[in-house]
This record gives structure tokens, C-alpha cells and sequence, in this order.
């Protein structure tokens, strides 16, 4: 499979608790975003990193979330003292660079982590 | 800000039935417009990307097609595995996110 990979699919926890989502995206894919999708609406953009460097970062990222990608390669997005609020689709994207352009091609997507937070 | 907005917001048709799909957006420098299927539970699924008026793109069933104030999805003859959420997207900056509406769910009845 050659797609973007996204572990776990599903996970259940407790407010407060900590939780971590890892990804792996398509293999020379250098750009690797974020982003959250609640019941009813589109995704909303968190963050993106070029290789390891984080690009930007949403104004919803608040103080509790962290987002890593050490390599270059996978990425982990931790959520601290998780709250109700958070519990949403978490979905990954990647993305090549044109070579010709400069530009991005567009982003594929994993197939997201559920999580529910009781 | 980037706005996207998708209408309707549900469409039910009979299979067979042609229609279309409507995103209109107010952004700041289109730097793409992108369409997305998305199944229940599962992550979205990229159908085309449109990058200037005029533009138009087709897949199967499946035609898109860009002005400078709107995008169309025109799908004819739907099938029943037609049926699914369908999104749009802007991207606006050079190289960074995709702003999404809330997306268009398609039932399509056999």
C-alpha cells in the first residue's frame, strides 16, 4: 500500500487523558499536513511541515497540541488534557513538490484517526 | 479571509438523473481549486484541481469546470456508488493549506 497511513483508526479516552496520532505519508512526499474534521463540516486546516521544519501553524492549534516530524518522515500530533471538544476525525495529508513549477501538487489524504473523548 | 461555500447542502437524485454541484469561494489570489469525494468514515479522496477560469477537468461521470467567482461539479447519469460526500477546496497561498467547505451529500436512489 502505498498511500498515506494513519495509526490508530480508531481511539476512545478520557478527558484529561494525553493522546498521540502518528502518520506516514506517501514515501518522497516532503509536505505532510494536518488538519481536523468535525460531523457536518469540511477539514480545517491545523498545521503543515515542509520535511522536518513546521511551516504554519492554525489559530485552532491551541497550547495542548503539539505536532512533530523529527525525519522528515512520519509525523506524531500529541493532544494534551484532552477535552470533549476535541473529539473529531483527525485526518493527514501529503503532497509533491512540481518540479517543473515550484508549485504543489495536490494533497492525498489517510484515512483519519476517530477519536472520541468521554 | 478565505471563504468556501458549497450549496446545497444535500442533493438526492434518481439514478440517471444528471445535476450539478455549486462551490462558490471569495479568496484573495486562487492558487487552485480542488474537489474531493469523501465515503463515510474515511478519509477524503482527490478527484481534480482546477487552476484558472475556464479551466475544466473530467473523470468518468464527472466534469468540473471553474469561472472566477464558482466552481461546478456537473455529474450525468449518476450511479448509485456515485453516492458520497463531495468537497471543494481553495488553496490560496503558494506552497500551504486547503481551506474546505462544508461539503455537498450526494444520495443517488436506483
Amino acid at each position: 500500500d502505498t498511500g498515506v497511513s494513519q495509526d490508530p483508526r480508531h481511539k476512545i479516552t478520557k478527558r484529561g487523558q494525553n493522546v498521540t496520532f502518528r502518520c506516514d505519508p506517501i514515501s518522497e512526499h516532503n509536505r505532510l499536513y494536518w488538519y481536523r474534521q468535525t460531523l457536518g463540516q469540511g477539514p480545517e486546516f491545523l498545521t503543515y511541515f515542509q520535511n522536518e521544519a513546521q511551516l504554519e501553524k492554525s489559530r485552532l492549534l491551541s497550547d495542548r497540541f503539539s505536532a512533530e516530524r523529527p525525519k522528515g518522515s512520519f509525523s506524531t500530533l500529541e493532544i494534551q488534557r484532552t477535552e470533549q471538544g476535541d473529539s473529531a476525525m483527525y485526518l493527514c495529508a501529503s503532497s509533491s513538490r512540481i518540479k517543473t513549477s515550484g508549485l504543489y501538487n495536490e494533497q492525498f489524504f489517510g484515512p483519519g484517526t476517530r477519536l472520541t473523548v468521554l | 479571509e478565505d471563504q468556501v461555500t458549497q450549496s446545497p447542502e444535500a442533493l438526492r437524485l434518481q439514478e440517471g438523473e444528471s445535476s450539478s454541484l455549486n462551490c462558490s469561494y471569495t479568496v484573495s489570489g486562487l492558487r487552485g481549486l480542488f474537489w474531493y469525494r469523501q465515503d463515510p468514515g474515511k478519509g477524503p479522496e482527490f478527484l481534480f484541481t482546477l487552476y484558472s477560469a475556464g479551466e475544466e477537468k473530467e473523470k468518468e461521470r464527472l466534469k468540473a469546470t471553474l469561472t472566477k467567482k464558482e466552481s461546478f461539479l456537473h455529474i450525468t447519469a449518476p450511479k448509485p456508488e456515485d453516492s458520497a460526500t463531495y468537497l471543494c477546496a481553495v488553496r490560496t497561498g503558494a506552497n500551504s493549506k486547503l481551506t474546505f467547505g462544508k461539503g455537498i451529500t450526494l444520495s443517488v436512489r436506483p
